[in-house]
């Protein structure tokens, strides 16, 4: 079992739509949570970055962390077209960015 | 903001050749810089972690000797590629902490092909 578990995807949505991503982990741990997006063949550019459980928003995107439920996720309100990437959560017990990543998820967001 | 500069964007290069990328902060000075390889549709693979000054921390199943890093001055790491293989082949991405702001930045990528 891989200790983050994340849907590849591909999710594809209509503009405007809300967008649920999400991780599950099995480290009870970690208590650094991070989210990245990732376009096509560029380096990842953190979207969101929590610690412990709760929530946290930032413009349309709010993310979440049930460590009870060891789950976190990541909402993306009024989805545009621009939001199509890969997005990647990230987690690490320290803060020391010994970060352990999901797969990603593909997000196609269509006009 | 800060940024990190990772050059070569991309590099095509005969087998049994080295190949050198460099990853520069531009605005901070980086302590700490992380070398990663992802594969096509899969996530990021930490290889190995760059300290300034001292020896790269190597991940479990990752050949020192193949993958020279340098962490010569507080801006630069470098990571060479030696005597490459079309196995080696993959995005190669670095990321430096930028300690005053306690964040995590990433280059570009690298998209090494080695025929």
């Amino acid at each position: 079992q891989k200790e983050v578990e994340q849907d590849p995807g591909p999710l594809s949505v209509p503009e405007g739509a809300i967008v649920s991503l999400n991780c599950t982990y099995s480290n009870s741990a970690f208590q650094y949570f991070m989210w990245y997006r990732q376009y096509s063949r560029k380096g990842p550019e953190l979207l969101m970055y929590t610690y412990s459980s709760g929530n946290k928003e930032d413009g349309r995107f709010t993310a979440q962390v049930d460590k009870s439920s060891k789950y976190i996720s990541l909402f993306i309100r009024d989805s545009q077209p621009s939001d199509s990437a890969t997005y990647l959560c990230a987690m690490s017990a320290f803060l020391n960015y010994q970060l352990i990543w999901g797969a990603g998820t593909k997000l196609i967001i269509k006009p | 903001g800060a940024v990190v500069s990772q050059h070569p964007s991309w590099v095509i290069c005969k087998s049994g050749t080295s190949v050198k990328i460099e990853c520069r902060s531009l605005d901070f000075q980086a302590t700490t810089m992380f070398w990663y390889r992802q594969f096509p549709k899969q996530s990021l693979m930490l290889m190995a972690t760059s300290n300034e000054g001292s020896k790269a921390t190597y991940e479990q199943g990752v050949e020192k000797d193949k993958f020279l890093i340098n962490h010569a001055s507080l801006t630069l790491s470098t990571l060479t590629v030696t005597s490459a293989h079309p196995e080696d082949s993959s995005f190669y991405i670095c990321s430096a902490r930028d300690p005053g702001k306690e964040k995590l930045f990433f280059g570009s990528g690298t998209q090494l092909s080695v025929l």
